[in-house]
């Protein structure tokens, strides 16, 4: 068992729609949270960063963090075609040198017009 | 452009071959780092390199050897070149001095096929 899991997808959703992206992660450790959007044949960018349990919001974009569940969400709210990539979650026990992501596998999101 | 650029972008070779890809940052970043991205899209770290030293080194066969002649260069070699090493291999750096989005800027990826 990987110690994150990501629904693979592919997402098809109409313009418009509310996103819901979800990791589940195994290692109680994880306190750092992150969000990476990745277009096709791109590298990853940051997208969001949460420390901790809670929600953070930046824009159409909210991300969701619940230790005790070991579940961290990404919504995506009126979502464009832009939006169109793959989101990996990331996480790591600390922040700083030596910081080692885990990610997820990510999921495929597809926004049709 | 301030990046993290990677070369070559594509590369094909025969399995049994030694091949390197090169990585360059001009962020000013002290840590650099080698990730593998395989056809399923996972994404895992191999190497990471704080200010020319080796600070992460997960399990990886020592076909690979990392080398990093300067904080702002960090390359890949790998020797004897095997099916499974096909993927596309990601470059990324970072701040040595944690920061609060702990963010990690990643290149553009090289996409090695070995036949």
């Amino acid at each position: 068992q990987k110690e994150v899991e990501q629904d693979p997808g592919p997402l098809s959703v109409p313009e418009g729609a509310i996103v819901s992206l979800n990791c589940t992660y195994s290692n109680s450790a994880f306190q750092y949270f992150m969000w990476y959007r990745q277009y096709s044949r791109k590298g990853p960018e940051l997208l969001m960063y949460t420390y901790s349990s809670g929600n953070k919001e930046d824009g159409r974009f909210t991300a969701q963090v619940d230790k005790s569940s070991k579940y961290i969400s990404l919504f995506i709210r009126d979502s464009q075609p832009s939006d169109s990539a793959t989101y990996l979650c990331a996480m790591t026990p600390h922040t700083g040198t030596a910081s080692k992501l885990t990610f997820g596998t990510g999921t495929r999101l597809q926004v049709t017009l | 452009d301030t990046a993290v650029s990677q070369t070559p972008k594509y590369l094909v070779t025969q399995m049994g071959n030694d091949k390197s890809i090169k990585c360059e940052q001009n962020l000013g970043h002290d840590t650099m780092y080698w990730y593998k991205q395989d056809s399923k899209k996972f994404l895992k770290i191999m190497f990471s390199y704080n200010n020319k030293e080796l600070i992460i080194n997960e399990t990886v066969p020592n076909r690979f050897s990392p080398k990093s002649p300067d904080k702002a260069h960090l390359n890949l070699h790998i020797n004897s070149l095997e099916l499974g090493d096909s993927a596309v291999y990601f470059c990324a750096s970072s701040f040595r001095i944690p920061t609060a989005d702990n963010e990690q800027f990643f290149g553009p990826g090289t996409r090695l096929t070995v036949l």
